[in-house]
């Protein structure tokens, strides 16, 4: 079954880079994925789609500090020189069967 | 500038109904599929409905399967969902999303997302 596992929370110092894992259960190693941020008390935005090949397609106006990319099963988020505004959760989400399937969050703390 | 706005949302009873709205603008609203989204109080994102371009597919997840039905008005750029015998369970925060695609090959992800719009179930 397509499963999506992420870390319940990840912390970095602002200015400094971190990097969020999203791991793809087996057998889906070739399935691409979205990365979503939701800021509190927001809704959440679509940030990137990162392709088996770590190819990945940005979002509108998502600055260059994001980036996403691939190995195995695995698909990365790194966002580098940390600001405030980053500290969110941080979603990953991907389709096939069932239908659509989010990974559980990640709650990035900037310290 | 693309536009998501959800309305409808509100206090209601278990096992009454509800209905809720998604207004698009700023891109061709005929051309995607759709999908509803949820969020219950302090968890994560959970899928509920999604709709091809021409209203032809309609998918649901089961725990709302039979319950809840998703429609389109392409005429007036709107999204629906119909909330039928709700549950405290259901009580989120309903969120509607654009997805990239039309649909036709299945769903894809959501490259934009509406502000959310509040369900609370309660007697």
């Amino acid at each position: 079954q397509l499963v999506l596992t992420q870390s319940p929370s990840a912390s970095a110092s602002l200015g400094a880079s971190v990097t969020l894992t999203c791991t793809l259960s087996s057998g889906h190693n070739s399935y691409a994925i979205a990365w979503h941020q939701q800021q509190p008390e927001k809704g959440p935005r679509y940030l990137m789609k990162v392709n088996s090949d770590g190819s990945h397609t940005k979002g509108d106006g998502i600055p260059d500090r994001f980036s996403g990319y691939s190995s195995g099963a695995e698909r990365y988020l790194t966002i580098s020189s940390l600001q405030s505004e980053d500290e969110a959760d941080y979603y990953c989400q991907t389709w096939g069967t069932p239908p659509v399937v989010f990974g559980g969050g990640t709650k990035l703390t900037v310290l | 500038e693309v536009q998501l706005v959800e309305s409808g949302g509100g206090l209601v009873q278990p096992g009454r109904s509800l209905r809720l709205s998604c207004a698009a603008s700023g891109f061709t609203f005929d051309d995607y599929a759709m999908h509803w989204v949820r969020q219950a109080p302090g968890k994560g994102l959970e899928w509920v409905s999604g709709i091809t371009w021409n209203s032809v597919t309609l998918d649901s997840a089961d725990s709302v399967k039979g319950r809840f039905t998703i429609s389109r008005d392409n005429a007036k750029n709107s999204l629906y969902l119909q909330m039928n015998s709700l549950r405290d369970e259901d009580t989120a925060v309903y969120y509607c999303a654009k997805d990239p695609r039309n649909g036709y090959n299945g769903w894809s992800y959501f490259d934009y997302w509406g502000q959310g719009t509040l369900v609370t179930v309660s007697s």
